[in-house]
């Protein structure tokens, strides 16, 4: 397994920008899942997909966010409009039926100033 | 998912055996225990996890009490690259299951 990959590592943004991210799971993986993480917190659950459904939302997940995977592959999350309070490490995990152990990628550092 | 508890801090020397305890005193049947950790501004890497029984890979070992309701991280050697912290979650089944995250243990591992 080369490992779950996430595009970019970094990103700086002015507020009110729209911001896209990247996140390749690991090959025949076909459940991806999406975290975020504040500094001093664990990481917390966004949304989950299977294969291109998206079957799970959290509340975190404000109409600003939208997240995809089209293709059952890779998947995108995108932020419009940000705000300074969306800064924080965005993480994607995949996993595969039936074990469902998660592996995690390196995160995407979003700052919003 | 049941909740879980674990000391804020720990600290161990290196070459020395780290234990990491956590608590999860309401954990049903079918649900697992698993265990993350996470360095500085990585993201978190899949150490273990088991059900009932004691596991073990070549990362660490995991002790699960035959009640289940608390169980021990082990690293046998610890490292100064073993410095992060530890989370320990009880996720349902192998079914699809978000992971609930706590606060986790701080290990620092000293020379």
């Amino acid at each position: 397994d080369t490992g779950v990959s996430q595009d970019p590592r970094h990103k700086i943004t002015k507020r009110g920008q729209n911001v896209t991210f990247r996140c390749d799971p690991i090959s025949e993986h076909n459940r991806l899942y999406w975290y975020r993480q504040t500094l001093g917190q664990g990481p917390e659950f966004l949304t989950y997909f299977q294969n291109e459904a998206q079957l799970e939302k959290s509340r975190l997940l404000s109409d600003r966010f939208s997240a995809e995977r089209p293709k059952g592959s890779f998947s995108t999350l995108e932020i419009q409009r940000t705000e300074q309070g969306d800064s924080a490490m965005y993480l994607c995990a995949s996993s595969r039926v039936p074990t469902d152990t998660q592996y995690f990628g390196p995160g995407t550092r979003l700052t919003v100033l | 998912d049941a909740k879980t508890t674990q000391p804020p801090s720990m600290d161990c020397a290196e070459g020395r055996a780290a234990n990491l305890p956590c608590n999860h005193s309401t954990i049903s049947g079918n649900e697992y225990v698993y265990w993350y950790r996470q360095i500085h501004s990585q993201g978190p890497q899949y150490i273990i996890h088991g059900l009932k029984n004691n596991e073990t890979n070549e990362m660490a070992s995991l002790i699960i009490t035959e009640d289940r309701k608390s169980s021990t991280l082990i690293l046998p050697h610890a490292t100064l690259r073993d410095t992060a912290v530890y989370y320990c979650i009880v996720k349902g089944g192998t079914s699809y299951g978000k992971l609930t995250f706590g606060q986790g243990t701080i290990l620092t591992v000293h020379p």
